[in-house]
């Protein structure tokens, strides 16, 4: 088992640049998340999908979008990347109140 | 916003020694977990603690929960140097469901030989 996988681990885009993180689990979770994380400010939700075919806003959804691709697959996607969006993103997944990390991706934007 | 708030931010103490971090949250939860992370690396679940619950044990970790006090202590016993790393309390707020969680900002732990 491979576990919750992102790609790719690191990126660097210029501003206005779109691209699009890439998430995967093999663990059969209906829930998949998307966070991230800024030196002081821990974890924040930014999309999560509950199950395969459904996604809602967390935390801080402005500027992202989210697919849930099928029951694996969770991807989230900065249309006009911002400075403000350097941070690392991290995806997970779980079955009940449990989350499974990802290793995450470290984005630096210019 | 941050739900919940860990103290202290960091702590540094000898191997064999026990760790004490702290966590406080505003809102009624259903229930409160504590991750860990080690540099550079994804978060691993530790623990989950009900609201109904007041202490809970898993191996060396003791986690103790006062509703009334809106609070939370993760106790980690005899440390080793592998315990380093930071550790982060999540809360799924009540009427949220438990998708949504809302982790503190951390407490670093470094554990010296």
């Amino acid at each position: 088992n491979a576990g919750v996988t992102q790609t790719p681990k690191f990126q660097v885009l210029k501003t206005g640049q779109s691209m699009t993180l890439q998430c995967a689990q093999d663990m059969n979770h209906n829930s998949m998340y998307w966070y991230r994380q800024d030196p002081g400010m821990g974890l924040r939700l930014i999309y999560y999908s509950a199950s395969e075919g459904t996604t809602d806003k967390g935390e801080v959804p402005n500027g992202y979008n989210v697919s849930r691709l099928n029951k694996r697959e969770f991807s989230l996607r900065l249309e006009s990347a911002a400075p403000s969006q350097t941070s690392v993103y991290f995806c997970a997944s779980s079955r009940s109140y449990e989350q499974y990390f990802g290793p995450g991706t470290r984005l630096t934007v210019t | 916003s941050q739900q919940g708030e860990e103290d202290p931010q960091a702590l540094s103490i000898q191997e064999g020694e026990n760790a004490t971090m702290n966590c406080s949250y505003k809102t009624s939860i259903n229930n409160l977990q504590w991750y860990r992370q080690n540099s550079g690396r994804g978060l691993v679940h530790l623990i989950l603690i009900r609201s109904n619950e007041r202490e809970k044990h898993s191996g060396r970790l003791r986690v103790t929960l006062d509703t009334s006090k809106k609070s939370s202590s993760l106790l980690i016993t005899a440390s080793r140097a592998a315990d380093t790393a930071s550790y982060f309390c999540a809360t799924d707020r009540a009427g949220w469901g438990a998708q949504k969680l809302v982790f503190g900002q951390g407490t670093r732990l470094t554990i010296n030989p």
